[in-house]
């Protein structure tokens, strides 16, 4: 059983320019949650997906959107890249947003 | 609203001593409470959950936590350290169900000496 999966594993970029990251939830589940974590710091909220609609969302810009698709897979998308926006980008899936999450291993994104 | 508060940035044990990793946190309403851990360059991994059941969590690999009230905490414990228990550890706080927003604090790092 697979678990959270999430591509790529390192990207680099630079100012200006736009990243899309990918994210598959485990198995059987339906709700997948994104997170940023700067280098030294807790995982921040970034949004929600459920029924390929953003259920929640945290306090990021409008340059940050999602989406999920009906397989429950998502992307995260960021334009205009800052240099504040390089993080470990986490995805984190469950079912019905009645469970614990699980974690897929992030996305590095660097911005030079 | 919800907050947690990791007390230490930092702590250092010997192995085979107990570890003691401290959080307090704030809610309006019945919490969901978790602790993770992350190793370096690794994804978050689940060390237990508190969902208003009993307030003593067992968690994997020897760890517990028990939630007060009272005191607002939900400390993680371990009887004896091991050299592989040593990484980033987040205590985190959900409205009740957990498959809302978490909520993290800024995490603990800890470091087990021989």
């Amino acid at each position: 059983d697979a678990g959270v999966t999430q591509s790529p594993t390192h990207l680099i970029k630079t100012r200006g320019q736009q990243v899309t990251l990918r994210c598959s939830p485990k198995s059987g589940h339906d709700t997948v949650s994104w997170y940023q974590q700067a280098l030294g710091q807790g995982p921040q909220f970034i949004f929600q997906y459920y029924e390929e609609e953003e259920r929640q969302r945290g306090n990021f810009p409008d340059r940050f959107s999602g989406h999920q698709f009906p397989n429950y897979s998502s992307e995260l998308n960021v334009n205009a890249l800052l240099l504040g926006d390089s993080a470990l980008y986490l995805c984190a899936s469950s079912f019905g947003g009645r469970d614990e999450q699980f974690f897929g291993p992030g996305t590095r994104l660097t911005v030079l | 609203a919800q907050s947690v508060t990791q007390l230490d940035s930092h702590v250092s044990v010997s192995e085979g001593t107990p570890v003691l990793l401290r959080c307090n946190y704030s809610s309006s309403y019945s919490p969901s409470l978790f602790w993770y851990v992350q190793h370096p360059n690794k994804g978050l991994q689940l060390l237990l959950k508190y969902t208003s059941a009993a307030t003593l969590v067992k968690g994997i690999n020897g760890f517990e936590a028990e939630f007060k009230k009272s005191e607002t905490s939900f400390h993680l414990t371990k009887p004896s350290a091991h050299m592989s228990d040593a990484a980033e550890y987040f205590c985190v706080v959900s409205p009740t169900g957990g498959g809302n927003k978490l909520t993290f604090g800024t995490g603990t790092q800890l470091k087990v000496e021989l």
